[in-house]
Protein backbone atom coordinates (compact mmCIF):
# COMPACT_ATOMS: atom_id res chain seq x y z
CA UNK A 1 0.00 0.00 0.00
CA UNK A 2 1.18 3.01 -0.90
CA UNK A 3 0.07 4.66 2.50
CA UNK A 4 -1.89 8.28 2.87
CA UNK A 5 -1.11 10.54 -0.38
CA UNK A 6 -1.66 13.97 -0.07
CA UNK A 7 -1.51 16.73 -2.63
CA UNK A 8 -0.12 18.94 -3.44
CA UNK A 9 2.92 18.72 -1.49
CA UNK A 10 4.01 22.77 -1.57
CA UNK A 11 1.21 25.23 -2.40
CA UNK A 12 1.92 29.14 -2.43
CA UNK A 13 -0.77 31.30 -2.92
CA UNK A 14 -1.92 35.01 -2.21
CA UNK A 15 -4.57 36.23 0.43
CA UNK A 16 -8.48 36.03 -0.51
CA UNK A 17 -7.70 32.80 -3.00
CA UNK A 18 -9.18 29.55 -2.82
CA UNK A 19 -7.22 26.60 -1.47
CA UNK A 20 -8.02 22.73 -2.01
CA UNK A 21 -6.24 19.89 -0.11
CA UNK A 22 -6.49 16.55 -0.87
CA UNK A 23 -5.99 13.11 0.54
CA UNK A 24 -6.59 9.98 -0.41
CA UNK A 25 -6.58 7.62 2.90
CA UNK A 26 -5.30 3.93 2.74
CA UNK A 27 -7.91 1.48 1.50
CA UNK A 28 -10.00 -0.13 4.31
CA UNK A 29 -9.74 2.73 7.03
CA UNK A 30 -12.68 3.85 8.25
CA UNK A 31 -11.82 7.04 9.81
CA UNK A 32 -9.96 10.11 8.23
CA UNK A 33 -8.88 13.29 10.06
CA UNK A 34 -7.09 16.27 9.22
CA UNK A 35 -4.23 17.89 11.06
CA UNK A 36 -3.16 21.33 11.39
CA UNK A 37 0.87 21.81 12.60
CA UNK A 38 2.29 25.32 13.67
CA UNK A 39 5.36 26.05 15.46
CA UNK A 40 3.03 28.30 17.69
CA UNK A 41 -0.44 25.79 18.20
CA UNK A 42 1.49 22.55 17.66
CA UNK A 43 -0.79 19.78 15.91
CA UNK A 44 -4.33 20.51 16.21
CA UNK A 45 -6.97 18.37 14.65
CA UNK A 46 -9.85 19.92 12.66
CA UNK A 47 -12.30 17.53 11.53
CA UNK A 48 -12.36 13.74 11.31
CA UNK A 49 -14.75 11.40 9.37
CA UNK A 50 -16.02 8.20 10.04
CA UNK A 51 -17.16 6.10 7.26
CA UNK A 52 -17.32 9.33 5.11
CA UNK A 53 -19.81 11.18 7.30
CA UNK A 54 -18.25 13.75 9.38
CA UNK A 55 -17.92 13.27 13.14
CA UNK A 56 -16.16 16.06 15.00
CA UNK A 57 -15.58 19.30 12.93
CA UNK A 58 -14.84 21.42 16.27
CA UNK A 59 -11.58 21.93 15.44
CA UNK A 60 -12.17 24.02 11.85
CA UNK A 61 -11.10 27.30 13.10
CA UNK A 62 -13.81 29.54 11.29
CA UNK A 63 -16.65 29.47 8.36
CA UNK A 64 -13.71 29.95 5.83
CA UNK A 65 -12.60 26.06 6.08
CA UNK A 66 -14.73 23.19 4.77
CA UNK A 67 -14.04 19.64 4.41
CA UNK A 68 -15.66 17.21 2.41
CA UNK A 69 -15.56 13.11 2.15
CA UNK A 70 -17.72 12.44 -1.15
CA UNK A 71 -16.73 8.76 -0.62
CA UNK A 72 -14.20 6.35 0.93
CA UNK A 73 -10.80 6.80 -0.80
CA UNK A 74 -11.23 10.70 -1.39
CA UNK A 75 -10.93 13.75 1.04
CA UNK A 76 -10.27 17.33 0.50
CA UNK A 77 -9.81 20.44 2.66
CA UNK A 78 -10.96 23.79 1.24
CA UNK A 79 -10.06 27.23 2.30
CA UNK A 80 -11.82 29.92 0.92
CA UNK A 81 -10.39 32.77 1.64
CA UNK A 82 -7.74 32.33 2.43
CA UNK A 83 -5.29 34.27 5.04
CA UNK A 84 -1.76 34.74 6.08
CA UNK A 85 -2.50 33.33 9.32
CA UNK A 86 -3.82 29.60 7.13
CA UNK A 87 -0.15 28.99 6.79
CA UNK A 88 0.84 26.09 8.40
CA UNK A 89 1.30 22.57 7.16
CA UNK A 90 -1.95 20.48 6.87
CA UNK A 91 -1.65 16.79 7.65
CA UNK A 92 -4.20 13.73 6.34
CA UNK A 93 -4.21 10.47 8.37
CA UNK A 94 -6.43 7.60 8.11
CA UNK A 95 -6.83 4.41 10.45
CA UNK A 96 -8.99 3.00 12.75
CA UNK A 97 -6.94 2.04 16.59
CA UNK A 98 -4.01 3.50 15.06
CA UNK A 99 -3.86 6.62 12.65
CA UNK A 100 -1.80 6.64 9.73
CA UNK A 101 -0.26 10.31 8.32
CA UNK A 102 0.43 11.52 5.39
CA UNK A 103 3.17 13.53 4.36
CA UNK A 104 1.53 16.97 4.67
CA UNK A 105 1.15 19.82 2.49
CA UNK A 106 2.71 22.91 3.04
CA UNK A 107 0.86 25.84 3.06
CA UNK A 108 1.77 29.33 2.86
CA UNK A 109 -0.40 32.06 1.87
CA UNK A 110 1.19 35.64 0.79
CA UNK B 1 -11.94 14.43 28.74
CA UNK B 2 -8.68 13.15 27.56
CA UNK B 3 -5.28 14.55 27.44
CA UNK B 4 -1.77 13.81 27.59
CA UNK B 5 1.30 15.76 28.95
CA UNK B 6 5.10 15.80 28.03
CA UNK B 7 6.23 17.42 30.15
CA UNK B 8 10.25 18.14 28.51
CA UNK B 9 10.10 20.13 25.34
CA UNK B 10 13.38 18.94 24.45
CA UNK B 11 15.93 16.25 25.80
CA UNK B 12 19.85 15.98 25.04
CA UNK B 13 21.59 12.84 25.16
CA UNK B 14 25.06 11.41 24.41
CA UNK B 15 24.93 8.38 21.25
CA UNK B 16 24.90 5.46 23.24
CA UNK B 17 23.63 6.60 25.81
CA UNK B 18 20.11 5.29 27.29
CA UNK B 19 17.39 7.75 26.22
CA UNK B 20 13.32 8.46 27.84
CA UNK B 21 10.83 10.31 26.74
CA UNK B 22 8.72 11.24 28.96
CA UNK B 23 4.70 11.16 28.79
CA UNK B 24 1.85 11.30 30.92
CA UNK B 25 -1.75 10.68 30.38
CA UNK B 26 -5.47 11.28 31.36
CA UNK B 27 -8.51 9.21 30.09
CA UNK B 28 -11.59 8.55 31.75
CA UNK B 29 -11.44 4.94 30.98
CA UNK B 30 -8.93 2.71 29.34
CA UNK B 31 -6.21 4.38 27.31
CA UNK B 32 -4.89 3.28 24.06
CA UNK B 33 -1.40 4.68 23.99
CA UNK B 34 0.44 5.58 20.97
CA UNK B 35 4.30 7.26 20.23
CA UNK B 36 4.95 8.85 16.84
CA UNK B 37 7.96 10.66 15.65
CA UNK B 38 8.60 12.98 13.09
CA UNK B 39 11.21 13.70 11.40
CA UNK B 40 12.13 16.97 9.34
CA UNK B 41 9.39 18.21 6.74
CA UNK B 42 7.69 14.41 7.16
CA UNK B 43 4.45 13.68 7.91
CA UNK B 44 3.93 11.68 11.72
CA UNK B 45 5.43 8.24 11.47
CA UNK B 46 3.94 5.47 14.19
CA UNK B 47 6.36 4.03 16.37
CA UNK B 48 4.42 1.42 19.21
CA UNK B 49 1.28 1.21 20.84
CA UNK B 50 0.07 -0.05 23.82
CA UNK B 51 -3.95 -1.41 23.91
CA UNK B 52 -3.92 -4.14 26.46
CA UNK B 53 -1.56 -6.58 27.59
CA UNK B 54 1.69 -6.74 28.60
CA UNK B 55 3.08 -3.47 30.00
CA UNK B 56 6.02 -3.03 28.33
CA UNK B 57 5.76 -2.64 24.70
CA UNK B 58 8.16 -2.94 22.09
CA UNK B 59 8.09 -1.24 18.59
CA UNK B 60 10.51 0.36 15.17
CA UNK B 61 13.69 1.35 15.28
CA UNK B 62 14.56 -0.51 18.35
CA UNK B 63 12.34 2.22 20.68
CA UNK B 64 10.27 0.41 23.72
CA UNK B 65 7.13 2.10 25.84
CA UNK B 66 6.13 0.94 29.34
CA UNK B 67 3.10 1.25 30.07
CA UNK B 68 2.45 2.16 34.13
CA UNK B 69 -1.30 2.75 35.30
CA UNK B 70 -0.57 3.44 38.81
CA UNK B 71 1.22 6.54 37.56
CA UNK B 72 -0.45 7.06 34.30
CA UNK B 73 2.71 6.91 32.29
CA UNK B 74 4.01 6.16 29.02
CA UNK B 75 7.27 6.61 29.09
CA UNK B 76 9.55 6.09 25.32
CA UNK B 77 12.59 4.34 26.33
CA UNK B 78 15.53 3.34 23.84
CA UNK B 79 18.80 1.03 25.36
CA UNK B 80 21.00 2.76 23.65
CA UNK B 81 20.53 6.42 21.31
CA UNK B 82 21.58 6.73 17.53
CA UNK B 83 22.30 10.21 16.16
CA UNK B 84 19.49 9.32 13.73
CA UNK B 85 17.10 9.05 16.36
CA UNK B 86 17.12 13.21 17.08
CA UNK B 87 13.44 13.71 15.79
CA UNK B 88 10.26 15.08 17.10
CA UNK B 89 8.22 12.25 19.21
CA UNK B 90 4.69 12.73 20.37
CA UNK B 91 3.08 11.16 22.69
CA UNK B 92 -1.00 9.92 21.89
CA UNK B 93 -3.86 8.55 24.09
CA UNK B 94 -7.28 7.23 22.88
CA UNK B 95 -10.24 6.50 25.06
CA UNK B 96 -11.46 3.24 23.96
CA UNK B 97 -14.46 3.58 22.27
CA UNK B 98 -13.35 6.90 21.05
CA UNK B 99 -11.63 7.59 17.57
CA UNK B 100 -10.00 10.52 18.39
CA UNK B 101 -6.42 10.66 19.36
CA UNK B 102 -5.13 13.81 21.97
CA UNK B 103 -1.51 14.45 20.97
CA UNK B 104 0.54 16.17 23.14
CA UNK B 105 2.57 18.95 22.15
CA UNK B 106 5.89 17.13 21.12
CA UNK B 107 9.38 16.70 22.78
CA UNK B 108 12.33 17.21 20.32
CA UNK B 109 15.25 14.52 21.03
CA UNK B 110 18.35 15.69 20.25
CA UNK B 111 20.93 12.94 19.72
CA UNK B 112 25.16 14.55 20.63
CA UNK B 113 27.59 12.49 19.06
Amino acid sequence: DAGVIQSPRHEVTEMGQEVTLRCKPISGHNSLFWYRQTMMRGLELLIYFNNNVPIDDSGMPEDRFSAKMPNASFSTLKIQPSEPRDSAVYFCASGTDTQYFGPGTRLTVL
Amino acid sequence: AQSVAQPEDQVNVAEGNPLTVKCTYSVSGNPYLFWYVQYPNRGLQFLLKYITGDNLVKGSYGFEAEFNKSQTSFHLKKPSALVSDSALYFCAVRDMGDDKIIFGKGTRLHILP
